[in-house]
């Protein structure tokens, strides 16, 4: 149990553009997703937090108009970089914490989405 | 912002070696959690932990909570060649639902 899945795991797009990555929760209802991006040998920097219904808490120094979080569901969160730059190719991962349980605060991960921008 | 000290950084071991880990804050934590990481994928729980001095296994791996919460460490016994990877170690500081991680220690074994 507890499988997160993220969509697509790769993507190359041009400079410009925008990219929406899907993160869901595949047999459990997340109260609260996460972002992260994971620079080459680096450890995972979070960028927001994600709750369902509600507006993105993001991280200081993260551009919330460039980094579109939506929460539309207690099984999916979206995020979308908008006007992607070759400084944002990175390692995108999602994480989240199931609704119920017994512990509460496990945070499950997603297999990552690699972006690259051209 | 707050950081784990995670130590060492690297560490290159022959197959069947026991591997020792660990993480140190000077702030106290709620949570650790100690994840491992392949090249590509995104990290995989293998032990949390709730309590300090809470002492936890599964399988090869024990792990524990520091009684001062503020440290705790990861042993892999009997190392295999599978156990490569970067395990990172990670917590909640209070009653924050963000958790906070180390730098990693990427474990190389050779056969």
């Amino acid at each position: 149990g507890a499988v997160v899945s993220q969509h697509p795991s790769w993507v190359i797009c041009k400079s410009g553009t925008s990219v929406k990555i899907e993160c869901r929760s595949l047999d459990f209802q997340a109260t609260t997703m996460f972002w992260y991006r994971q620079f080459p040998k680096q450890s995972l920097m979070l960028m927001a937090t994600s709750n369902e219904g509600s507006k993105a808490t993001y991280e200081q120094g993260v551009e919330k108009d460039k980094f579109l979080i939506n929460h539309a569901s207690l099984t999916l969160s979206t995020l979308t970089v908008t006007s992607a730059h070759p400084e944002d190719s990175s390692f995108y991962i999602c994480s989240a914490r199931p609704l119920t349980g017994d512990p509460p605060y496990e945070q499950y991960f997603g297999p990552g989405t690699r972006l690259t921008v051209t | 912002g707050q950081q784990l000290n995670q130590s060492p950084q690297s560490m290159f071991i022959q197959e069947g070696e026991d591997v020792s880990m660990n993480c140190t804050s000077s702030s106290i934590f709620n949570t650790w959690l100690w994840y491992k990481q392949d090249p590509g994928e995104g990290p995989v729980l293998l032990i949390a932990l709730y309590k300090a001095g809470e002492l936890t296994s599964n399988g090869r791996l024990t792990a524990q909570f520091g009684i001062t919460r503020k440290d705790s460490f990861l042993n892999i016994s009997a190392s295999i060649p599978s156990d490569v990877g970067i395990y990172f170690c990670a917590g909640h500081l209070g009653g924050s639902e963000k958790l906070v991680f180390g730098k990693g220690t990427k474990l190389t074994v050779n056969p």
